[in-house]
């Protein structure tokens, strides 16, 4: 239902990484469109966390890494804190929706 | 501080209208680009609408083309959407955003306000 696809869920041990895939397509990511991130803590607004090729606003750790490749990204984690633990979002633009495309999310959970 | 602050939200009947609103503060209003993303309950974010700097360009989802109308006000710093037509799927909580510069993406979120259409 989502134009990006996202996993429901991660999960990894404090200290520890992970990495969440953002798969999209032809018309979105595979386009050349940028991919950006968003974490949404619980019962909070969704917030800003990198956008493009790894450029993060002030603010956010350098534990937090982007990538994309072909019609692919991925946000990698390390150092997994406690505080990590929230919904992360992924976001493109789509030329043949003529919009903004978001995954579904997936909840990261800091076992 | 970058704020955006919506309002306007609440019970409404399918069928029915309202229009929220996005009072910003904290940055250049009339410089940037905007838009409304929603949530439903439990689910991920879909995009609304946008609206350009200048207001003469708006875009929608197809899901609320016809329906729904994205302005501004560049005097009193607000964003408006017009919601025309309620249908039970339109229930969600309504973010207004800020479109970043260079790219598209949003660089700060309102607080969010919940939309219920339900009879």
């Amino acid at each position: 239902q989502f134009v990006l696809t996202q996993p429901p869920s991660v999960s990894g041990a404090p200290g520890q990484g992970v990495t969440i895939s953002c798969t999209g397509g032809s018309s979105n990511i595979g386009a050349g469109y940028d991919v950006h991130w968003y974490q949404q803590l619980p019962g909070t607004a969704p917030k800003f966390l990198i956008h493009g090729n790894n450029n993060r606003p002030s603010g956010v750790p350098d534990r937090f890494s982007a990538s994309r490749s072909g019609a692919s990204a991925s946000l990698a984690i390390t150092g997994l804190q406690a505080e990590d633990e929230a919904d992360y979002f992924c976001q493109s633009y789509d030329r043949s929706l003529s919009g903004w495309v978001f995954g579904g999310g997936t909840k990261l959970t800091v076992l | 501080e970058v704020q955006l602050v919506e309002s306007g939200g609440g019970l409404h009947q399918p069928g029915g209208s309202l229009r929220l609103s996005c009072a910003a503060s904290g940055f250049i209003f009339s410089s940037y680009e905007l838009t409304w993303v929603r949530q439903a309950p439990g689910r991920g974010l879909e995009w609304v609408s946008y609206i350009s700097s200048s207001g003469s360009t708006e875009y929608y989802r197809d899901s609320v083309k016809g329906r729904f109308t994205i302005s501004r006000d560049d005097a009193k710093n607000s964003l408006y959407l017009q919601m025309n037509s309620l249908r039970a799927d339109d229930t969600a909580l309504y973010y207004c955003a800020r479109v970043g510069r260079g790219d598209n993406y949003f660089d700060y979120w309102g607080q969010g306000v919940l939309v219920t259409v339900s009879s």
